[in-house]
C-alpha cells in the first residue's frame, strides 16, 4: 500500500535560519505529492505541490522538489520565521478507483523562536 | 467566500449517544472527504463521496456513518459504536479538472466524549 514518512520532530528553530523536512514515500504509480501546514486549532492549508517526477512546487519561500529515483519530497525554506511555527504534513495522492485519497505523514511540528 | 465550513467548532459528548458533524462546500466541488486526526498523527480517512448519493468506505469506517443527499453537504456522524471518538475531525472536498488530485480543508471540528 501506500505510505508517507517523514522526519520526526518537534524541530525548534531561531528566526532566519534554514529549514529542512525530509519526506519519503511508497506508492505505486505516479502519485501527486503535497504539504499541508497546519497551524494551531485550525485546518490544513495546501502549501505546495507537485504532480510529476522533477517538478518543484513553491509557495511563501517555501520549496520542494518531486524525486521519483529517490522517492522523495523534502520541504525547504531559506530563512524562517517565527510566523511559521506549525504542523507541516507530507501527503501523497492515489487515484485509485478515481477517489484521490490522500495519504499522511504523522506531521513535523516546527517552532521558530526569536 | 467560497471555502469550507464545519459546524460546531467544539462538540462535546456523553458516551452512549450518537452526534452529528456538519461540512457544507460552496466551491461545486463534487468529491468530499471526511478525516480524523489524533494528536502525534497524520489523517486517516474515514468516507468519502465521488459524487451526490454515493459514498465508500475509508481506512476506519466502523463506528462512523455519512449520507450525500446534496451536493454541498456531507454530514458524518459518530455513532456509540465508535469505541474511541474524541478526535479532532476534518472534512476537505477536492477541485475537479486540472488540479483534480488537490483536496481542500475545512477548519475542523474538535469532539470530546466525557
Amino acid at each position: 500500500g501506500n505510505s508517507v514518512t517523514q522526519m520526526e520532530g518537534p524541530v525548534t528553530l531561531s528566526e532566519e535560519a534554514f529549514l529542512t523536512i525530509n519526506c519519503t514515500y511508497t506508492a505505486t504509480g505516479y502519485p501527486s505529492l503535497f504539504w499541508y501546514v497546519q497551524y494551531p486549532g485550525e485546518g490544513l492549508q495546501l502549501l505546495l505541490k507537485a504532480t510529476k517526477a522533477d517538478d518543484k512546487g513553491s509557495n511563501k519561500g517555501f520549496e520542494a522538489t518531486y524525486r521519483k529515483e529517490t522517492t522523495s519530497f523534502h520541504l525547504e525554506k531559506g530563512s524562517v520565521q517565527v510566523s511559521d511555527s506549525a504542523v507541516y504534513f507530507c501527503a501523497l495522492s492515489a487515484s485509485g478507483a478515481g477517489s484521490y485519497q490522500l495519504t499522511f505523514g504523522k506531521g513535523t511540528k516546527l517552532s521558530v523562536i526569536p | 467566500d467560497g471555502g469550507i465550513t464545519q459546524s460546531p467548532k467544539y462538540l462535546f459528548r456523553k458516551e452512549g449517544q450518537n452526534v452529528t458533524l456538519s461540512c457544507e462546500q460552496n466551491l461545486n466541488h463534487d468529491a468530499m472527504y471526511w478525516y480524523r486526526q489524533d494528536p502525534g498523527q497524520g489523517l486517516r480517512l474515514i468516507y468519502y463521496s465521488q459524487i451526490v448519493n454515493d459514498f465508500q468506505k475509508g481506512d476506519i469506517a466502523e463506528g462512523y456513518s455519512v449520507s450525500r443527499e446534496k451536493k454541498e453537504s456531507f454530514p458524518l456522524t459518530v455513532t456509540s459504536a465508535q469505541k474511541n471518538p474524541t478526535a479532532f475531525y476534518l472534512c476537505a472536498s477536492r477541485s475537479p479538472g486540472l488540479a483534480g488530485d488537490t483536496q481542500y480543508f475545512g477548519p475542523g471540528t474538535r469532539l470530546t466524549v466525557l
